[in-house]
């Protein structure tokens, strides 16, 4: 089955600073991305997600890239807020859903 | 309101004691799956069902049953649980396999 590595474990930047989680996935038949943000006490939240025809997607402060050759794909936050402190998962998709175990970022004011 | 609604939110049960968690989606997605949530592991998936009569074994299937009978409901069923099982659990549903998953507020499950 699919395997989803996610670094670092835990991020804390500075506000205003850049943020980036990576993740490789062991499946080439993967075609779905996407990125989730579960806030302390609360369900995980679909963000931004990238399909394997595209290699770079951007929401304002938020992008993916995806680099489907050597099966890795990354999301990058830039100017970073106190409200982007949270735990972030990848996952990769063919047939099912499967994570990452999750990146915990801490935005220091 | 879109939503997917599970149920109990929080639920203390003793070895042994079969249990069952509903879920219920009202977007009438076709995809349903059941996810539970451990520290340092992520989110691992337990079932999925990709229509009506359709199920299949995710990544931890065992100690766990499901059914699907109807489309919008997915209960997760626990026939005989043990401490192992406590942990945090998730329904999701997504219209199909690779759109995004909206999920319900979770279930947290103590078997002492």
């Amino acid at each position: 089955g699919e395997n989803v590595e996610q670094h670092p474990s835990t991020l804390s930047v500075q506000e205003g600073d850049s943020a980036v989680i990576k993740c490789t996935y062991s499946d080439s038949a993967s075609n779905y991305f996407p990125w989730y943000k579960q806030e302390l006490g609360k369900r995980p939240q679909l963000i931004i997600d990238i399909r394997s025809n595209v290699g770079e997607k951007k929401d304002q402060r938020i992008a993916v890239t995806l680099n489907k050759t050597a099966k890795h794909f990354s999301l990058h936050i830039t100017e970073t807020q106190p409200e982007d402190s949270a735990v972030y998962f990848c996952a990769a998709s063919y047939h099912k859903l499967s994570f990452g175990a999750g990146t915990t970022v801490t935005v220091r004011a | 309101e879109a939503q997917v609604t599970q149920n109990p939110r929080y639920l203390i049960t003793v070895t042994g004691k079969k249990l069952t968690v509903t879920c219920s989606q009202n977007m009438n997605h076709e995809y349903m799956s059941w996810y539970r949530q451990d520290p340092g592991l992520g989110l691992r998936q337990i079932y999925y069902s990709m229509n009506v009569e359709v199920t299949d074994k995710g990544d931890v299937p065992e100690g766990y049953k499901v059914s699907r009978k109807e489309k919008r409901n997915f209960p997760l069923i626990l026939e005989s649980p043990s401490p192992n099982q406590t942990s945090l659990y998730f329904c999701a549903s997504s219209p199909s396999i690779n759109y995004g998953y909206t999920f319900g507020s979770g279930t947290r499950l103590t078997v002492v």
